[in-house]
Formats: structure tokens, C-alpha cells, sequence
């Protein structure tokens, strides 16, 4: 389809371990954001990928996470050596440019034993 | 103060009422403005853009006051599918680039 695509729809996996989440925005699109979300909570913004630019890591719990973006399309969100708090849906979105509306794949709901 | 701030929901109506959700931003430099909906365990879905001088989307209308920085959203004859958590969004153009609200949720009711 033409929307953005994440991968793997659920991951489970066992605290200590680390995970890589994808994610293949709509093509054309210069502007990537992840997000996390915990049940029943709001959105928390983590990173902002916008064409060649460095991106905007503000949102990034800790360390332990980081997240690039290859040739200005894929991107990968790492989370190194998870915990059980890192337990979250994972969604990333895209938009045409900075000011126009974001567009969301289904996440990536993660849970960490 | 948050950035945006929505109402506290949860709203419960029966079908066929008009609900209408309220939105505050702190930032005077927020250019541009969208509702978004989420349902349960789903992703945001983009529901409408916010223009300056208000727009309406079949049941749906939108109003957007600069001055005092407040956005609205209308919801007309409320329909049982419209049980969602509403989201205001705001662009910023700089920095995370996109402030989600928190949501407000509603239910609407047989």
C-alpha cells in the first residue's frame, strides 16, 4: 500500500535484550517522526528526521535509544538493553513537509518480560 | 503550562447530539493546526486541517481563534462510530515540529 509501513507488528522479548524497530514512511516524504505511546496514554514525541537535516533527538528517554535514517526514507528506532518500562506501542509517521499533516503506521507494540 | 491542554473528557452523549471539544495552545508561533481521532488501540488517524477562518466537513466543524489561541472542533447528529479519543494538534515548524494534546474521549451512546 501506499501508507506508512512498520515492522514487526508485535515483538516480545526478554529484558536485557536489545530490539530494532522499522519503519517505511510514504514515499516522498521528507519529514519522520517516532513516537511512543503506553496504554491509555498520550503520545510521547522521541525523534524528527527532516531531509538532510540533523535530526531533533530531544524526545529520547535515554541513552539507550537511538534511531537513524538511511537515504532519507527508512528508519530504524533502537533500543538498546530494554527494560520493562520500554513496554509501549512504537508508532512513526510521516508528512510531505514540516508543516503538513502527519500520516501514521499501524506501531509496533513491544513488550519487554 | 502544557502546550496544548484539551478538555478532560471522558464526554458520554446519546446518539444524535452535538458535542463540541475545546483546544488551548501556549505557543503564539504554532502555524498550523489538525484533529486528529484515535480509536482503541489504533493509530491517530487525521480527521481535519484547521484554516483560519473555519471549515466544515460534513458533520464536522472546525474553528481555529489565533487572538486567543483556541481551537475548536463540532460534532454534529453524533454517530455510535464516532466513539474515539479526539486529539488537537499543533505545527510548530521548528524544533519535535508536531505538540499533540492529550485527547479527549468520547463515547457516544445507543
Amino acid at each position: 500500500g501506499a501508507g506508512v509501513s512498520q515492522s514487526p507488528s508485535n515483538k516480545v522479548t526478554e529484558k536485557g535484550k536489545d530490539v530494532e524497530l522499522r519503519c517505511d514512511p510514504i514515499s516522498g516524504h521528507t519529514a519522520l517522526y517516532w513516537y511512543r505511546q503506553s496504554l491509555g496514554q498520550g503520545l510521547e514525541f522521541l525523534i524528527y528526521f527532516q531531509g538532510n537535516s540533523a535530526p531533533d533527538k530531544s524526545g529520547l528517554p535515554s541513552d539507550r535509544f537511538s534511531a537513524e535514517r538511511t537515504g532519507g526514507s527508512v528508519s530504524t528506532l533502537t533500543i538498546q538493553r530494554t527494560q520493562q518500562e520500554d513496554s509501549a506501542v512504537y508508532l512513526c509517521a510521516s508528512s510531505a513537509r514540516g508543516s503538513q499533516p502527519q500520516h501514521f503506521g499501524d506501531g509496533t507494540r513491544l513488550s519487554i518480560l | 503550562r502544557k502546550e496544548v491542554e484539551q478538555d478532560p473528557g471522558p464526554f458520554n452523549v446519546p446518539e444524535g447530539a452535538t458535542v463540541a471539544f475545546n483546544c488551548t495552545y501556549s505557543n503564539s508561533a504554532s502555524q498550523s493546526f489538525f484533529w486528529y481521532r484515535q480509536d482503541c488501540r489504533k493509530e491517530p488517524k487525521l480527521l481535519m486541517s484547521v484554516y483560519s477562518s473555519g471549515n466544515e466537513d460534513g458533520r464536522f466543524t472546525a474553528q481555529l481563534n489565533r487572538a486567543s489561541q483556541y481551537i475548536s472542533l463540532l460534532i454534529r447528529d453524533s454517530k455510535l462510530s464516532d466513539s474515539a479519543t479526539y486529539l488537537c494538534v499543533v505545527n510548530l515548524n521548528y524544533g519535535q515540529n508536531f505538540v499533540f494534546g492529550p485527547g479527549t474521549r468520547l463515547s457516544v451512546l445507543p
